[in-house]
């Protein structure tokens, strides 16, 4: 079946600790995203990636990272320097940059 | 500054009755706007999604009305069902989507 996964679907980690979040999709899409969601809040965006090897900033990227060496994968890293990394993460992809977005399943990080 | 707001963050319905859920927008350069269903620690799933050259699009029980001139999007569910017990959120879209608070729609029986 086609989708996106997203692993693992609870992380917990200590503060200061890096942390790679998992994004993968069979869809071939050539756009994927990272949004992040909080109690009460709408889903921001944090980075997107129209192509392989290319990525921009979203509204949030503060504190985070990404790579796009592959066109099914998108891995998040929250780095130390993110200053309230505990929230729920979903990745979502997109034919092309304006299209319809499906989204992962999500991941729940709590940074202890 | 929250280009897409959903002021009302909970409704409750009865089932088989109509479910509106209401969207405002701030930006006129909107061009796509979309409404997703999320339930609890899932990832949200696309439900119904509108051109800004309609005005209407229906699919099912779920039907998006646009008002460009508001700037107003509202989703109409109709008949309620407790399965349709979620969070909505609206979304609308640039080069990039904006999404809204989300709203709690709760149907009870």
């Amino acid at each position: 079946d086609g989708g996106i996964t997203q692993s693992p679907k609870y992380l917990f980690r200590k503060e200061g600790q890096n942390v790679t979040l998992s994004c993968e999709q069979n869809l071939n899409h050539d756009a994927m995203y990272w949004y992040r969601q909080d109690p009460g809040q709408g889903l921001r965006l944090i980075y997107y990636s129209q192509i392989v090897n290319d990525f921009q900033k979203g509204d949030i990227a503060e504190g985070y990272s990404v790579s796009r060496e592959k066109k099914e994968s998108f891995p998040l890293t929250v780095t130390s320097a993110q200053k309230n990394p505990t929230a729920f993460y979903l990745c979502a992809s997109s034919i092309a940059r304006d299209n319809e977005q499906f989204f992962g399943p999500g991941t729940r990080l709590t940074v202890l | 500054d929250q280009q897409v707001k959903q002021n009302s963050p909970s409704l409750s319905v009865q089932e088989g009755r109509i479910s509106i859920l209401n969207c405002d927008y701030t930006n006129s350069m909107f061009d796509y706007f979309l409404w997703y269903k999320k339930y609890p620690a899932e990832g949200p799933t696309f439900l119904i999604s509108i051109s800004s050259i309609k005005d209407k699009n229906e699919d099912g029980r779920f039907t998006v009305f646009l008002n460009k001139s508001a700037k107003h999007l509202s989703l109409h569910i109709v008949p309620s069902q407790p399965g349709d017990s979620a969070v909505y959120f609206c979304a609308a879209a640039t080069d990039k989507l904006i999404f809204g608070t989300g709203t709690r729609l709760q149907v009870f029986p």
